[in-house]
């Protein structure tokens, strides 16, 4: 099936430092999202991208559809320790019966005090 | 509003035995997707409904496992017999679903099942 590539695979930063992880594709998708995963939950949405181009941010985070919308990117500025968690970017294609979604691998964020 | 939601959230089983996983997608969605998660293989789609049709079972690992949506509100995973390579995180999630259109998905807080 469809596999988005995410990088990094994972992140160690100092507390205060922004971040910054990424995913391409293949092929083109119609929605970009962004979820968040806390140790023992399920993954909870952060950011949805409808438009290429568009450029949206949630309190420090802000994230954009790429232009090809083959790709998307998500920024945390001055990054936390409570940010810590496995980060997933999803593609959504649509399709004639029901919409399909497609996850990255993830990006594992460790926050050092 | 109240999320999707799922049952039981933990499950310890004996290999051989049968397991049901339940789902409760949001309501007014019209599309609901099981997913399973280890660290080995990340987020696998297993199946996904569309207006309660099976649409896409290609990622259901084998016979042993069967997924169910009776009605709009309610889904079911089972795997029988269950092994002990079952053992992961399941998770239900549920998207509006609308054919065409832009779409966002909404996931469950998960089953956690071992099968020893």
């Amino acid at each position: 099936g469809q596999q988005l590539n995410q990088s990094p695979q994972s992140m160690f930063i100092q507390e205060g430092e922004d971040v910054s992880m990424n995913c391409t594709s293949s092929s083109i998708f119609n929605t970009w999202l962004w979820y968040k995963q806390d140790p023992g939950e399920g993954p909870v949405l952060l950011i949805a991208l409808y438009k290429a181009g568009e450029l949206t941010s949630n309190g420090r985070l802000t994230a954009q559809f790429g232009i090809t919308r083959k790709d998307s990117f998500l920024n945390i500025s001055a990054s936390i320790p409570s940010d810590v968690g496995i980060y997933f970017c999803a593609g959504q294609l649509l399709l004639s019966t029901g919409n399909q979604f497609y996850f990255g691998t993830g990006t594992s964020l460790t926050v050092i005090p | 509003d109240a999320g999707v939601i799922q049952s039981p959230r933990h499950e310890v089983t004996e290999m051989g035995q049968e397991v049901t996983l339940r789902c409760k997608p949001i309501s007014g969605h019209n599309s609901l997707f099981w997913y399973r998660q280890t660290m080995m293989r990340g987020l696998e789609l297993l199946i996904y409904f569309n207006n309660n049709v099976p649409i896409d079972d290609s990622g259901m690992p084998e016979d042993r496992f069967s997924a169910k949506m009776p009605n709009a509100s309610f889904s079911t995973l089972k795997i029988q017999p269950s092994e002990p390579r079952d053992s992961a995180v399941y998770f239900c999630a549920s998207s509006l679903g609308v054919a065409g259109e832009t779409d966002t998905q909404y996931f469950g807080p998960g089953t956690r099942l071992t099968v020893l």
